[in-house]
């Protein structure tokens, strides 16, 4: 089994609507992000966690909120989504160890919104 | 504004040939670069960088970082078909806080 997961994979929602995005892992790590990719602008940062009381907000916020529910779990929404939400979304964990600051990134999640 | 440019933005190579990807920096402090592969969709790691002048190597892949030039590049010798991906640069900030800056990455093309 995948050890970052993201659900839904695919989804097609429509202006003004909300939409959550989840996201779980099995890393045990606390630290945990969201990003979204457009062609050329590469990822990034739309909220990460430290832990289950720590969200921070990344440089494009805006029209998004999180909830970390648990270690293993942090979810992004869309409260009213608009057109120019339309990416690939990325989950991602790392454990913060000087031995090993790679990041672990869940399998995406390709959102239209029309 | 920390930023981190990669380039060149796109590359077409034949099979066999070498290429050598760079991502330069704009950041003051940062604890590690590290880069990324990204064929479908998730990016999978390839190296981490912390000291200057050390290279790491995988296989046909190797990577060295520079701190007084303020770059890295990413060279990848005998090129083959299943190299072809993006490759993200990615520079993990020291400003109290684990932010990872991203590069806008390079689309590696390599044609049989």
């Amino acid at each position: 089994d995948a050890d970052v997961t993201q659900t839904p994979r695919n989804r097609i929602t429509k202006t003004g609507k909300r939409i959550m995005l989840e996201c779980s892992q099995t890393k045990g790590h606390d630290r945990m992000y969201w990003y979204r990719q457009d062609p050329g602008l590469g990822l990034r940062l739309i909220y990460y966690s430290f832990d289950v009381k720590d969200i921070n907000k990344g440089e494009i916020s805006d029209g998004y909120s999180v909830s970390r529910q648990a270690q293993a779990k942090f979810s992004l929404s869309l409260e009213s989504a608009i057109p120019n939400q339309t990416a690939l979304y990325f989950c991602a964990t790392s454990d913060g160890l000087a031995s090993s600051y790679e990041q672990y990134f869940g399998p995406g999640t390709r959102l239209t919104v029309t | 504004e920390d930023k981190v440019v990669q380039s060149p933005l796109s590359l077409v190579v034949h099979e066999g040939d070498t290429v050598t990807l760079n991502c330069s920096y704009e950041v003051t402090n940062f604890r590690s670069l590290l880069w990324y592969k990204q064929e479908k969709k998730a990016p999978t790691f390839l190296f981490m960088l912390t000291s200057s002048g050390i290279e790491k190597k995988s296989g046909r892949l190797s990577s060295i970082l520079d701190k007084k030039e303020l770059f890295s590049i990413l060279n990848i010798t005998a090129t083959q078909t299943g190299d072809s991906a993006i490759y993200l640069c990615s520079l993990l900030g020291t400003s109290g806080t684990y932010k990872y800056i991203f590069g806008t990455g390079t689309r590696l093309k390599v044609l049989a």
